[in-house]
């Protein structure tokens, strides 16, 4: 069975500073991951993935993950926060043996300080 | 592109009503998914379909039944709603397992 953890509900940094947002996996195949985020009272949007290739990802509006295999790891961060970058964020995974199903962690609240 | 549409986007149900949800996507998207959303809990699996005419269980899926009779609709009906179900629901669609989901703006429902 697949699943993901995102061991802190919420993460809070001060604008300006860099942040990380926690995620690991467990999958039987080879594991697809993706970052979506969630502003209130709105569907989730997609952030960036790691199919295969480079373990730094890049994904929309400055943020970036690095896959780590031998850690199951898939972190989200960013350089340098913005207050806009206020959200829940969603870390998911999907694997080549489990034919499109997909498994999403927890959440993780991020709130940026001025 | 509308994307993914979801109708209605509030409903309130009294317990052992039924009623069903229709997800819509214009993207020619394979896989389509149902989702719901409780506080704390994340994003749940309810049912999946990997292309028309298929459905499959995702990690909740006891009073639901889904149907993709066509490629671009995904429909989440509740028999015999229970206020257990009150909930936000989300569909999604993808292209294929590789390529990100796209959601719905969700649908909000309330069983008394």
């Amino acid at each position: 069975a697949q699943s993901v953890a995102q061991p802190e509900d919420q993460v809070n940094v001060a604008e300006g500073n860099p942040l990380t947002v926690k995620c690991t996996y467990s999958v039987s195949g080879n594991p697809y991951l993706f970052w979506y985020v969630q502003y209130p009272n709105r569907g989730l949007q997609f952030l960036l993935k790691y199919i295969t290739g480079d373990n730094l990802v890049k994904g929309s509006y400055g943020f970036e993950a690095e896959f780590n295999k031998s850690q199951t790891s898939f972190h989200l961060k960013k350089p340098s926060a913005l207050v806009s970058d206020s959200a829940l964020y969603f870390c998911a995974v999907r694997d080549n043996t489990n034919a499109g199903k997909s498994t999403f962690g927890d959440g993780t609240t991020l709130t940026v300080k001025p | 592109n509308a994307g993914v549409t979801q109708t209605p986007k509030f409903r309130v149900l009294k317990t052992g009503q039924s009623m069903t949800l229709l997800c819509a996507q214009d993207m020619n998207h394979e896989y389509m998914y149902w989702y719901r959303q409780d506080p704390g809990m994340g994003l749940r699996l309810i049912h999946y379909s990997v292309g028309e005419g298929t459905t499959a269980k995702g990690e909740v899926p006891d009073g639901y039944n889904v149907s993709r009779l066509k490629k671009q609709n995904f429909l989440l009906g509740l028999e015999s709603a229970a206020p257990s179900q009150t909930s936000v629901y989300f569909c999604a669609s993808s292209l294929t397992i590789f390529y990100e989901q796209y959601f719905g703006p969700g649908t909000r429902l309330t069983v008394t």
